[in-house]
């Protein structure tokens, strides 16, 4: 009964390659958010979509793409993997209405050779 | 734009010590604010939270208040245990200007030593 959980937990790949990263929250949230933490813990923001609209893309490179086949499910397809964006990368969601606690799924480990 | 500033780490205590990490915010409306931690290898979990002036968020310990006047949001704990060894992130949230964007600090790391 996990509330947001992401697979793999854990993303081993060569530079060039392109992956995808899945999210799913049973909280019943209308927004979902992709984030990325460096190697210092700094936490970055790249996407969130409420309602399966984005609303928030910050300056991430475009091999980056959010899909969101329906408001439970917030997926992050990443094309052509450069060394730097091995990081953890973590999915939330939260209520939009107000300023609600964000709920964190537990990350997925991606290290690109 | 909205910010948060949160102490540098790491901080490293000796148990039962008196812990503060503080954090101090720039927003343009009526932020909620937030403490969350980070265990070893998991994911955020939220910690306290505040959402207007004055108010005192308080779990496990752990407690933060709300000062407008002084645009901070400093977390206490009175005796930390190692349990407490972790990364704890400083947030606010400033719907309706960010569209419940949260801007997270830097992290402070916590490591409390037997």
């Amino acid at each position: 009964d996990t509330a947001v959980s992401q697979t793999p937990k854990y993303l081993v790949t060569q530079m060039g390659n392109d992956k995808s990263i899945k999210c799913e929250q049973n909280l019943g949230h209308d927004t979902m958010y992709w984030y990325k933490q460096d190697s210092k813990k700094f936490l970055k923001i790249m996407f969130s979509y409420n309602n399966k609209e984005l609303i928030i893309n910050e300056t991430v490179p475009n091999r980056f793409s959010p899909k969101s086949p329906d408001k439970a499910h917030l997926n992050l397809h990443i094309n052509s993997l450069e060394l730097g964006d091995s990081a953890v990368y973590f999915c939330a969601s939260s209520h939009r209405t107000g300023q609600e606690t964000q709920y964190f799924g537990p990350g997925t480990r991606l290290l690109v050779l | 734009g909205d910010s948060v500033t949160q102490m540098e780490g790491p901080v490293t205590l000796s148990e039962e010590a008196f812990l503060t990490i503080n954090c101090t915010y720039t927003a343009t409306g009526y932020p909620s604010l937030f403490w969350y931690v980070q265990y070893p290898g998991e994911g955020l979990q939220l910690l306290l939270k505040a959402t207007k002036a004055d108010d005192k968020g308080s779990n496990k310990g752990f407690e933060a208040t709300y000062r407008k006047e002084t645009t901070s949001f400093h977390l206490e704990k009175g005796s930390v245990q190692v349990s407490d060894s972790a990364v704890y992130f400083c947030a606010l949230s400033d719907l309706p200007n960010t569209g419940n964007q949260f801007y997270f600090g830097t992290g402070t790391s916590l490591t409390v030593i037997p």
